[in-house]
C-alpha cells in the first residue's frame, strides 16, 4: 500500500530564512508526487508536481522540490520565506492500488513564520 | 477558465440525517474525486468518477455514495450521518484518471 510520512508536524522559521519540509513516501513503482498548500479553512492549492524526468522540479511562489528515489523522499524547499507562506503543507503520492487511482496524503506540516 | 467549485460552503446537519454535496469540475476535466479531511489531518480518498463511472474507492462505508453527471459535475451523498462525519469535504477534478488533481474550496460539514 502507498503511504506518505511528513515527520515534522510544526515548523517555525523567521521571515527571510530558508525552508525545507520533509516528505517520505512508500510506493511500489515510480510515483507521481505532489506538494499542496492549504490556508486555514481553504481548499488545496497545487505548488508543484513530479511525474518523470528532471528530479528537481520548480513550482509556484518560489518553491522547489527534489525527488530522491534512493531515499524515497520528495522534500520541499524555499530559499527565503515570506510571512504569506504561513500555511499547512501536504505532500501526496499518486498511483494505482487496490482502491483504484488515488492520491495518498501525508498528515501535513504547519508552517509558522516569525517576523 | 473556471476552477473547481463546490456548494454549499458550510452545512450543519443532525446525526442520522442525509446530506448531498455538489461539485463542478474545471472546464475540460472528465474525472472527479472526493476526499474527506478531518480536523488536523490530511485528506482521505473517498472515491473517484471517470466519465460517469466509479473507478476507485477508498476505505469508506457504502453510506457514502456518489454520482457524476454527463457535464462531469458530481455529487457526494452521505446517509445516516454520524458525528465522525464532521469534516471538510474536498472535490478535485483532473483531465485524465491519473492527471494532476485541482481542488475546490471544500464544504465544511458539521454533524451535531
Amino acid at each position: 500500500a502507498q503511504s506518505v510520512t511528513q515527520p515534522d508536524i510544526h515548523i517555525t522559521v523567521s521571515e527571510g530564512a530558508s525552508l525545507e519540509l520533509r516528505c517520505n513516501y512508500s510506493y511500489g513503482a515510480t510515483p507521481y508526487l505532489f506538494w499542496y498548500v492549504q490556508s486555514p479553512g481553504q481548499g488545496l492549492q497545487l505548488l508543484l508536481k513530479y511525474f518523470s524526468g528532471d528530479t528537481l522540479v520548480q513550482g509556484i511562489k518560489g518553491f522547489e522540490a527534489e525527488f530522491k528515489r534512493s531515499q524515497s523522499s520528495f522534500n520541499l524547499r524555499k530559499p527565503s520565506v515570506h510571512w504569506s507562506d504561513a500555511a499547512e503543507y501536504f505532500c501526496a503520492v499518486g498511483g494505482y492500488n487496490n482502491a483504484g487511482n488515488m492520491l495518498t496524503f501525508g498528515g501535513g506540516t504547519r508552517l509558522m513564520v516569525k517576523p | 477558465e473556471t476552477g473547481v467549485t463546490q456548494s454549499p460552503t458550510h452545512l450543519i446537519k443532525t446525526r442520522g440525517q442525509q446530506v448531498t454535496l455538489r461539485c463542478s469540475s474545471q472546464s475540460g476535466h472528465n474525472t472527479v474525486s472526493w476526499y474527506q479531511q478531518a480536523l488536523g489531518q490530511g485528506p482521505q480518498f473517498i472515491f473517484q468518477y471517470y466519465r460517469e463511472e466509479e473507478n476507485g474507492r477508498g476505505n469508506f462505508p457504502p453510506r457514502f455514495s456518489g454520482l457524476q453527471f454527463p457535464n462531469y459535475s458530481s455529487e457526494l451523498n452521505v446517509n445516516a450521518l454520524e458525528l465522525d462525519d464532521s469534516a471538510l469535504y474536498l472535490c478535485a477534478s483532473s483531465s485524465e484518471k491519473q492527471g494532476t488533481r485541482y481542488f475546490g474550496p471544500g464544504t465544511r460539514l458539521t454533524v451535531t
